[in-house]
Parts: C-alpha cells; structure tokens; sequence
C-alpha cells in the first residue's frame, strides 16, 4: 500500500504557483520522498526527489518539512502543459524496492 | 538518449482470448518493471526483472499472466485467458542500476469485451 496521502485533486491558475501537499507521518529514516506526474495518455514522469533537504531543479521545488513527515512539490509558473496526476511516492534510497503509487493528485491548470 | 519502448500502444480483444505486449528498455538498463494501470488508480507492480532474473513478481496472477525478460534486454508480458478486469494500461519502465529513477513507456492500453 502507498505510504502517502494526498488530496485528489486541484486547481490552479495558469502562471501561479502551483503548491501540491503529501502526508507521509510513517516515512523512515531511510526513505526518500519522490514525485512523479502523469501526463494524459503517457507513462508517469519522474520531476524530483529528496531525503531531508530542500531541493530545486528545472522543473520544480521539493519542501520537506523538518520533521519529514509532509512535503510541498511547487511548480513556479504553472502552464496548461502541467496538468497531470501527480503522484508523491516515498522509496529507500536503494532502489531494491518498488515504487508504489498511490491515487495522486490530479492538478488542473486553468487557463 | 531513445525512452523505453512498448507496443503495441492499443489492443481490443474479448475475454478468453490471448493477448502480448513488448517492452524495450533503454539501452544499458538492468532492471524492468511491468506495472498494470486501471482506469482512475495509480499504477501496481507486476514484475520486476534484474537483467534476466525475477526480483519480485508476488503481485502478478500467475495462473493467466506471464513474463520473460530471456536476454536480459528486451521483455514480453503475456495474458492468456484475458477477463474482463485485466482492461487497464501496461506500463513498461526500466532503470539503470545503481539510479533511483524509473523511466516509463508510454503503454499499452488493453480492453477486454
């Protein structure tokens, strides 16, 4: 089962920042949180991940909260390309294990 | 670099009947994964190969689905009776070893009447 929640779905304006929440209050010492999206009709894509540490790349910004049981996945500017289930996955580092996905959230960018 | 391949990308069949999907992963990736996508839920692991070995395959339901991945490259998923559950996308990823990131095919979208 995923180890995360997150709420289905929102909504966001076109050239906002778009902000999607993750809970995941079990995650273990050593596991990373990962972000993947999902674009209509296309495989899921990989955007970011992190273990403790704030992280940016040019897609987007990864927030983990202190205590690493929540974290932020913002886009900066989003675009109508951005809409996509976005799935907030947490993973050992190793790569042993599977991702496991949950339902993610499904982010409509409004134009 | 070329993505991991999958075809074909549609398959319309009727319950009973049999049924393949091919997966190239990309070039060097040892490990590959078949994950099956229904409509509205996040995708589940079926199978997961290191070069041609088996690592996981607790979640595939043996008694109708198959897989081999023989020279350690390229992968075949099999269905074989096909019901009317098993509509859903394929999804075909691999990994290169020692990388933390999955790369996904597109898929291939079974329906089953």
């Amino acid at each position: 089962d995923a180890k995360t929640t997150q709420p289905p779905s929102m909504d966001c304006a076109e050239g906002r920042a778009a902000n999607l929440p993750c809970n995941h209050s079990t995650i273990s010492g050593n596991e990373y949180v990962y972000w993947y999206r999902q674009i209509h009709s296309q495989g899921p894509q990989y955007i970011i991940h992190g273990l403790k540490n704030n992280e940016t790349n040019e897609m987007a910004s990864l927030i983990i909260t202190e205590d690493r049981k929540s974290s932020t996945l913002i886009l900066p500017h989003a675009t109508l390309r951005d809409t996509a289930v976005y799935y907030c996955i947490v993973r050992d580092y190793s790569g042993n294990t599977p991702l496991v996905f949950g339902k993610g959230t499904r982010l409509s960018v409004i134009a | 670099e070329a993505g991991v391949a999958q075809s074909p990308r549609y398959k319309i069949i009727e319950k009973r009947q049999s049924v393949a999907f091919w997966c190239n992963p990309i070039s060097g990736h040892a490990t590959l994964y078949w994950y099956q996508q229904i409509l509205g839920q996040g995708p589940k692991l079926l199978i997961q190969f290191q070069n041609n070995g088996v690592v996981d395959d607790s979640q595939l339901p043996k008694d109708r689905f198959s897989a081999e991945r023989l020279k350690g490259v390229d992968s075949t998923l099999k269905i074989q009776p096909a019901k009317l559950e098993d509509s859903a996308v394929y999804l075909c990823a691999s990994r290169f070893s020692g990388a933390n990131v999955l790369t996904f095919g597109a898929g291939s979208r079974l329906t089953v009447l």
